[in-house]
């Protein structure tokens, strides 16, 4: 069973429209993290969090905004929706507090912005 | 810029073979890290090997470092079918909560 969970797997959203990715981690870690991965380009690091604490944001646009409810949940809100934010966006966690050692990746979500 | 890739676009070998897949970077890093992805998924960590390691083994695969070279290498013997995937090499930068990745080998294991 998958222990991080992405919803949805696929969306499809218009330009100028928002859109909410969730993910779930049920492997008891601390951190978290956003991740970006468009064609022709490497994995983009976006956002972590430690104790649904922001750590580090990399992110220049501030349509991207994470959202922490609980310790195991880090939702990404994207907002006014552009093409170029199609996407696939990873979520991942990882059981220490910075990001020095191995990251667990959910199946992702695959967005299209028309 | 990147900071982490990979040599290869893309590899092709027959099962059985041996395959390596060579990543260089440009900057220190406190360690570097071997994914692979399979089509529809997540990337999945394969080694982790820090930077006062020269060598790390995780069953039929090994991965090397060379600091002097700013390069390491992920050897895949005995491949399989379902090895097939895309390699990638991530550096871990300073205390950064991030890593730097490669674009990614697509490795193709044919039978």
């Amino acid at each position: 069973d998958p222990k991080i969970i992405q919803k949805p797997k696929y969306l499809v959203a218009v330009t100028g429209s928002e859109k909410i990715l969730i993910c779930e981690q049920y492997l008891g870690h601390n951190a978290m993290y956003w991740y970006r991965q468009s064609a022709k380009k490497p994995l983009e690091f976006m956002f972590s969090y430690s104790y649904q604490k922001l750590m580090d944001n990399q992110t220049a646009s501030s349509r991207f905004q994470p959202q922490s409810s609980k310790k195991n949940h880090l939702d990404l809100q994207i907002t006014a929706l552009k093409p170029d934010d199609s996407a696939t966006y990873f979520c991942a966690s990882s059981p220490g507090q910075a990001n020095t050692g191995q990251l667990y990746f959910g199946e992702g979500s695959k967005l299209t912005v028309l | 810029s990147q900071l982490a890739e990979e040599n290869s676009w893309a590899l092709s070998v027959h099962e059985g073979e041996s395959v390596t897949v060579n990543c260089s970077y440009k900057t220190s890093i406190t360690a570097l890290q071997w994914y692979r992805q399979k089509s529809g998924k997540g990337p999945a960590q394969l080694i982790l090997i820090r930077s006062n390691e020269r060598e790390k083994r995780n069953g039929r695969l090994r991965a090397t470092l060379d600091t002097s070279s700013q390069s390491s290498s992920l050897s895949i013997t005995a491949t399989r079918c379902e090895d097939t995937a895309v390699y990638f090499c991530a550096a871990n930068v300073g205390d950064n909560s991030k890593l730097i990745w490669g674009l990614g080998t697509s490795l193709v294991v044919n039978p």
